[in-house]
């Protein structure tokens, strides 16, 4: 069964670096998503992409963070500057189009930010 | 605004006993309902959904929800948990509000199994 993947599972970073999370989404699938979870809470929306843009996003989602679909497999999700307070599993996800369709959420990545 | 509430942050049952995960939301149009289980470490499995028609509905690994739109619910049982269940567990909505159906999770329900 098709699944969505994510790299790295783990990463680790000093404050004021800039990470990629990488995430390729099931193929043919249309909207794509990142969340994130800090540890011991919620997992929390951060942003929507569709037909090359962003659909939606929430106001975690500030100018530090930017999303990209480089190419027809890839989705990405940059933080320009981490801080300590961006440390939490970061979880991709896709759908195939209809708003019933399932969201599939993808491992995670664990970022720390030291 | 939409939100998600899981009022009990912690169970813990017998193993073979019955489970039930309460969940209640809050969201202006119809909404779409759903159950998430993640194992520690492990990513966001679907348990079960509801979008229309009837109001009991099965998912996977022997669980059912029912939506009762009087009551804002949308309650997870399972006749006879096994070890294996003990996970975190996120009731979620998401639907028409969104453009992009983004889903809001609740804060989960952690469920220990005793032996």
């Amino acid at each position: 069964e098709p699944e969505v993947t994510q790299t790295p599972s783990h990463q680790v970073t000093q404050m004021g670096q800039e990470v990629i999370l990488r995430c390729v989404p099931i193929s043919n699938h249309l909207y794509f998503y990142w969340y994130r979870q800090i540890l011991g809470q919620k997992v929390e929306f951060l942003v929507s992409f569709y037909n090359n843009e962003i659909s939606e996003k929430s106001e975690i989602f500030d100018d530090q963070f930017s999303v990209e679909r480089p190419d027809g497999s890839n989705f990405t999700l940059k933080i320009r500057s981490t801080k300590l307070e961006d440390s939490a599993m970061y979880f991709c996800a896709s759908r195939p189009g209809q708003a019933k369709d399932t969201q599939y959420f993808g491992p995670g990545t664990r970022l720390t930010v030291l | 605004a939409q939100s998600v509430t899981q009022p009990d942050i912690h169970i813990t049952v017998s193993e073979g006993a019955s489970l039930e995960l309460r969940c209640n939301y809050s969201y202006g149009a119809t909404p779409y309902l759903f159950w998430y289980v993640q194992s520690p470490g492990q990513g966001l499995q679907l348990l079960l959904k509801y979008f229309s028609g009837d109001t009991l509905v099965q998912g996977i690994k022997g669980f059912e929800a029912e939506f009762k739109r009087s009551q804002s619910s949308f309650n997870l049982r399972k006749p006879s948990v096994h070890w294996s269940d003990a996970a975190e567990y996120f009731c979620a909505v998401g639907g028409s509000y969104s453009s992009a159906s983004k889903i809001i999770f609740g804060s989960g329900t952690r469920l220990s199994i005793r032996p």
